[in-house]
């Protein structure tokens, strides 16, 4: 297994775009988890999924923001009408059922809204 | 609320000059406190998980220990590949809530 993958790894795009990233979590794992990273914080948490049910999401994703995980296996995170402060990092991350084995996160996929 | 707080936010080193990064936490049933590296656009890079208090773990120059409301990363001897930001995070209701990292810089 190569590990979590997300694409694409850069995407600019202008305000009021809508946007759409992928997530292909490890296989044999069961959580995935999507946070958002912007430059001198921590990643923030948005939503995460056991198979293909959603089962969190924060209060600070806004109805722009949906994500799906068809099938439980790779994921989607869409953000509608983009606007500039949608600008960040995104990351995804996969586990066994309450993080057994621990959370492995991809490489992010950086979103630059002009 | 569940709450992770870390310090210093940036830190700067000479080659060889040993130190501590805190990460001081407030959560309701602590499963897990976790310990990332983070280098410039890429994801977070395990390092640890901690269970209990008491707890330590070691990879290279790098020990990490847990109490009942923080953990410590002692670096021993760092070098310039060391530089990177490092996370700390704690496991809650099945994710992870995460600090605001700190940027530590090692100079040769």
């Amino acid at each position: 297994d190569t590990g979590v993958s997300q694409n694409p790894r850069h995407k600019i795009t202008k305000r009021g775009q809508n946007v759409t990233f992928r997530c292909d979590p490890i296989s044999e794992h069961n959580r995935l988890y999507w946070y958002r990273q912007t430059l001198g914080q921590g990643p923030e948490f948005l939503t995460y999924f056991q198979n293909e049910a959603q089962l969190e999401k924060s209060r600070l994703l806004s109805d722009r923001f949906s994500a799906e995980r068809p099938k439980g296996s790779f994921s989607t995170l869409e953000i509608q009408r983009t606007e500039q402060g949608d600008s960040a990092m995104y990351l995804c991350a996969s586990s066994l059922d309450f993080g057994l084995g621990g959370y492995t996160f991809g490489s992010g996929t950086r979103l630059t809204v002009v | 609320e569940d709450q992770v707080t870390q310090s210093p936010e940036a830190l700067r080193l000479q080659e060889g000059e040993s130190s501590s990064l805190n990460c001081s936490y407030t959560v309701s049933g602590l499963r897990g406190l976790f310990w990332y590296r983070q280098d410039p656009g890429k994801g977070p890079e395990f390092l640890f998980t901690l269970y209990s208090a008491g707890e330590e773990k070691e990879k290279e120059r790098l020990k990490a220990t847990l109490t009942k409301k923080e953990s410590f990363l002692h670096i021993t001897a760092p070098k310039p590949e060391d530089s990177a930001t490092y996370l700390c995070a704690v496991q809650a209701w099945g994710k992870l809530i995460f600090g605001q990292g700190t940027t530590l810089q090692v100079k040769p």
